[in-house]
């Protein structure tokens, strides 16, 4: 099965500093790939989608100076948040779509989420 | 506007009694319909998915939707839970095609007692 890997789980940061989280999909290449941020107890928000080789197209509201998203090859998605303050502390959750050759579902392989605790 | 809706947003039951989690969506002409897993402190694991075809679809760990088009409802089902079933439960719907939009409801925490 297809299958995406969050890099790293749990990081714990000052407030200020920068912190990057990886996205990969280990046995297919990802045509798409989505980043999620997800509060306590609530649902995934959308923060941005990522097709290789393009800039990220960012939901409304979401700053993408301070969220910044790579997606530089088929199969890695980066999401850095910049000068990270602590109400950026959340859970933040990749899912990468394949190509039509793939998967012709529209199903998304999401990854492990990653916590994000800003001091 | 394309939306999904979770009617409960916690549904407490025993062990061994089943359950039936509630999703409806916009109506539209072409949707693919998901239901995905959250464990605590983790990623989406996917449960089940209509495409086409037998409105019934069964999914892993004994769960079973039922697509109803008159209805725009895909509500989630298992006949008898166990403790280890106690989790956000997302239903997803896919509109516009393969490489359309998914949009998710906001989820439903599944609460198994003893």
């Amino acid at each position: 099965g297809a299958v995406v890997s969050q890099h790293p789980s749990w990081v714990i940061c000052k407030s200020g500093t920068s912190v990057k989280i990886e996205c990969r999909s280990l046995d297919f290449q990802a045509t798409t790939m989505f980043w999620y941020r997800q509060f306590p107890k609530q649902s995934l928000m959308l923060m941005a989608t990522s097709n290789e080789g393009s800039k990220a197209t960012y939901e409304q509201g979401v700053e993408k100076d301070k969220f910044l998203i790579n997606h530089a090859s088929l199969t890695l998605s980066t999401l850095t948040v910049t000068s990270a303050h602590p109400e950026d502390s959340s859970f933040y959750i990749c899912s990468a779509r394949g190509s039509r050759t793939f998967t012709n579902t529209g199903e998304l392989f999401f990854g492990e989420g990653s916590r994000l605790t800003v001091l | 506007a394309q939306s999904v809706t979770q009617l409960d947003s916690q549904v407490p039951v025993f062990e061994e009694a089943p359950v039936e989690l509630r999703c409806n969506y916009s109506s539209s002409v072409s949707v693919y319909l998901f239901w995905y897993v959250q464990y605590p402190n983790q990623g989406l694991q996917l449960l089940l998915k209509y495409l086409s075809g037998s409105t019934l679809v069964k999914g892993i760990n004994g769960f079973e939707a039922e697509f109803n088009k008159s209805q725009t409802s895909f509500h989630l089902r298992k006949p008898s839970v166990h403790i280890s079933d106690t989790a956000e439960y997302f239903c997803a719907v896919l509109y516009g095609g393969s490489q359309g939009n998914l949009i998710f409801g906001k989820g439903t925490k599944l609460s198994v007692k003893p």
